[in-house]
């Protein structure tokens, strides 16, 4: 069974700074399979990032993903009052067929 | 415009059932893999079913299997949840998300582009 660690589990940053998530695979996962989802309180999630690099319709470029094999990493350049959310890794194709991370937390500092 | 709409959540005793709807409208249903996905209160997103465009392919967690029954019907623009057996860690919000993905012409290659709408979900309450 995959699974699939975030950190951290909570980023305290203020505004205009970079983020950096952090997305590890127990075992190997295909880069055309990660996603990441934002999720905001009282919200349904939200796609940002498909195939581990592709930005979903409508998603600014200031979000960007990257990695392969175990290692993936949502970066968020510069932080804007809406970025403050929950954001979930996700793979698709090992047992079980999906799997989400446990979520990292971007609080404003 | 492109929507999911969840409906069929409530409270239910546990070893209960209920069943959940989800309406789909602004886009070709039929063409569309579709995930229902929970979230329970305070915890993260946690994958349930899926179910291929034609529901040739139906997929279960195994926190589920046996007790979920994921269908659709593509004539009327839905999907649903069967859930027999209802324990109260079945206790969360159930979104149903769509999938815009597909094989290629060899049937061989998956094209994946992960849960691109989402409902904004029904609240299973599982208690006695």
């Amino acid at each position: 069974e995959i699974v699939l660690t975030q950190s951290p589990g909570t980023l305290s940053l203020s505004p205009g700074e970079r983020a950096t998530l952090s997305c590890r695979a127990s075992q190997s996962v295909s880069s055309s399979y990660l996603a990441w989802y934002q999720q905001k309180p009282g919200q349904a999630p939200r796609l940002l990032i498909y195939g581990a690099s592709s930005r979903a319709t409508g998603i600014p470029d200031r979000f960007s993903g990257s990695g392969s094999g175990t290692d993936f990493t949502l970066t968020i350049s510069r932080l804007e009052p809406e970025d403050f959310a929950v954001y979930y890794c996700q793979q698709y194709g090992s047992s079980p067929l999906v799997t989400f991370g446990g979520g990292t937390k971007v609080e404003i500092k | 415009e492109v929507q999911l709409v969840e409906s069929g959540g409530g409270l239910v005793k546990p070893g209960g059932s209920l069943r959940l709807s989800c309406a789909a409208s602004g886009f070709t249903f039929s063409s569309y893999s579709m995930n229902w996905v929970r979230q329970a209160p305070g915890k993260g997103l946690e994958w349930v079913s899926s179910i291929s465009s034609s529901s040739s392919y139906i997929y279960y967690a195994d926190s589920v299997k046996g007790r979920f029954t994921i269908s659709r019907d593509n004539a009327k623009n839905s999907l649903y949840l069967q859930m027999n057996s209802l324990r109260a860690e079945d206790t969360a919000v159930y979104y149903c998300a769509r999938e815009p993905s597909y094989y290629d012409s060899s049937g061989s290659y998956y094209y994946y582009y992960g849960m691109d709408v989402w409902g904004q979900g029904t609240t299973v309450t599982v208690s006695s």
